[in-house]
């Protein structure tokens, strides 16, 4: 049980354009979801926090009109990478739980994600 | 500050024991997590300790002194599959994770 798939694993684009990763909690209903990055060899950087139904709450440094968060239902929640840049590459990983805190997140396989 | 620190590298033999250091400062502090992170992949659960002592799970036990503000993660009969990052997190009073970098473990045969 608690299995979150992401999709897509990994996605190319061109500078400048928008990139949508979806993050579904599959056998649970996810009422708080996370994303994160990660950049090579660095640790999870916390991006921010969506509750179903309610704005994301965005950790410091993190633009939310770049990235854009939408956690629709109990089991669903994107992440918008807009106008992305070279410096967007990172790999994106979301977690998703239950409790409403971080106690107990179940994460995804993350999306290798590569701006040229 | 919040602060976690952990070797950024360690190299350890096939069937040999490792022992993964990690110590925090940070506001309050709800619980530790270690978790084992293979390259390209995302991070899976390993263990959690919120009171002091050592937990054990088959090859894996974790420790944590609570005082010291260190735990370690003790691999036994290692493996080259155990080879991965293994990051220590902690949960503060705000119920925020916060996260160590991870070390690189590298076995050997």
């Amino acid at each position: 049980g608690a299995v979150v798939s992401q999709h897509p694993s990994w996605v190319i684009c061109k500078s400048g354009t928008s990139v949508k990763i979806e993050c579904r909690s599959l056998d649970f209903q996810a009422t708080t979801m996370f994303w994160y990055r990660q950049f090579p060899k660095q640790s999870l950087m916390l991006m921010a926090t969506s509750n179903e139904g309610s704005k994301a709450t965005y950790e410091q440094g993190v633009e939310k009109d770049k990235f854009l968060i939408n956690h629709a239902s109990l089991t669903l929640s994107t992440l918008t990478v807009t106008s992305a840049h070279p410096e967007d590459s990172s790999f994106y990983i979301c977690s998703a739980s239950t409790a409403g805190a971080a106690y107990e997140q179940y994460f995804g396989p993350g999306t290798r994600l590569t701006v040229t | 500050g919040q602060n976690i620190d952990q070797p950024t590298e360690m190299t350890a033999t096939e069937g040999a024991i490792v022992q993964i250091n990690c110590t925090y400062q940070t506001s309050g502090f709800n619980g530790l997590f270690w978790y084992q992170q293979h390259a390209g992949e995302a991070p899976t659960f390993l263990s959690y300790n919120v009171l002091d002592g050592l937990e054990e799970k088959g090859r894996f036990s974790s420790f944590l002194s609570r005082s010291k503000g260190y735990s370690y993660l003790l691999l036994k009969e290692l493996q080259m599959k155990d080879s991965a990052s293994y990051l220590c997190a902690v949960l503060d009073s705000n119920y925020q994770l916060i996260w160590g970098a991870g070390t690189k473990l590298i076995i050997k045969p």
